[in-house]
């Protein structure tokens, strides 16, 4: 079956810019996801969602970032006024209910995202 | 203390060799414990999860020491198609139970 997508794979902007980066999870999964991982470190957490909610935003940087999910399914995550160590890739995963406890979560390809 | 820690390597190994990792963790109330592979430029994947009394699958073998917040993951047999970085994941406990904690990971090349 199709596994999590994410859109665009590869995102080159200026500083300043906005950026929307997309998240299409695996059907049927409750919960999505997002991580950065900057060169050379480890995953990131930022945000979790349980169907279109966000209990937990603490791994969000900065109030530029925000992100949403509509439907139960599709995730935006959108970077304002974008900054170098912005630089990253984007990871996003989903999985069935979250707090089982070997409840493996699935990974996008993600978005490398190049801020200039 | 970081709440994963892992030797980075790189490990450099002959292929057939017997290669293990480590990995300590900070949260002593951590409920979950996974070894994730991932490739270069691609996302991690699920290698393993580790079990309190130690687990097989094929090659691979994991090792949880609770009392010690410790994780190992060995790798019997080496093969070229195991050079990748490995991640010790640790699942959060209570409220956090859903998010992950990965380490830095450990780069393994495999040389034949």
């Amino acid at each position: 079956g199709a596994g999590v997508s994410q859109s665009p794979s590869n995102k080159v902007t200026e500083k300043g810019k906005d950026v929307e980066l997309r998240c299409d999870p695996i059907s049927g999964h409750t919960a999505l996801y997002w991580y950065r991982q900057s060169l050379g470190q480890g995953l990131e957490f930022l945000i979790y969602f349980q169907g279109n909610s966000a209990p937990d935003k603490s791994g969000l940087p900065s109030d530029r970032f925000s992100a949403e999910r509509t439907g139960g399914s599709v995730s935006t995550l959108t970077i304002q006024r974008t900054q170098q160590e912005d630089s990253a890739v984007y990871l996003c995963a989903s999985s069935f209910t979250p707090t089982t406890f070997y409840n493996e979560q699935f990974f996008g390809p993600g978005t490398r995202l190049t801020v200039l | 203390r970081k709440e994963v820690e892992q030797d980075p390597g790189p490990f450099n190994v002959p292929e057939g060799a017997t290669v293990a990792f480590n990995c300590t963790y900070s949260n002593s109330a951590s409920q979950s414990f996974f070894w994730y592979r991932q490739d270069c430029r691609k996302e991690p994947k699920l290698l393993m999860s580790v079990y309190s009394s130690g687990n097989e699958d094929g090659r691979f073998t994991a090792q949880l020491n609770r009392a010690s917040q410790y994780i190992s993951l060995l790798i019997r047999d080496s093969k070229l198609s195991d050079s990748a970085t490995y991640l010790c994941v640790v699942k959060g406990s209570g409220a956090g139970s859903y998010q992950l904690t990965f380490g830095k990971g450990t780069k393994l090349s495999v040389i034949p």
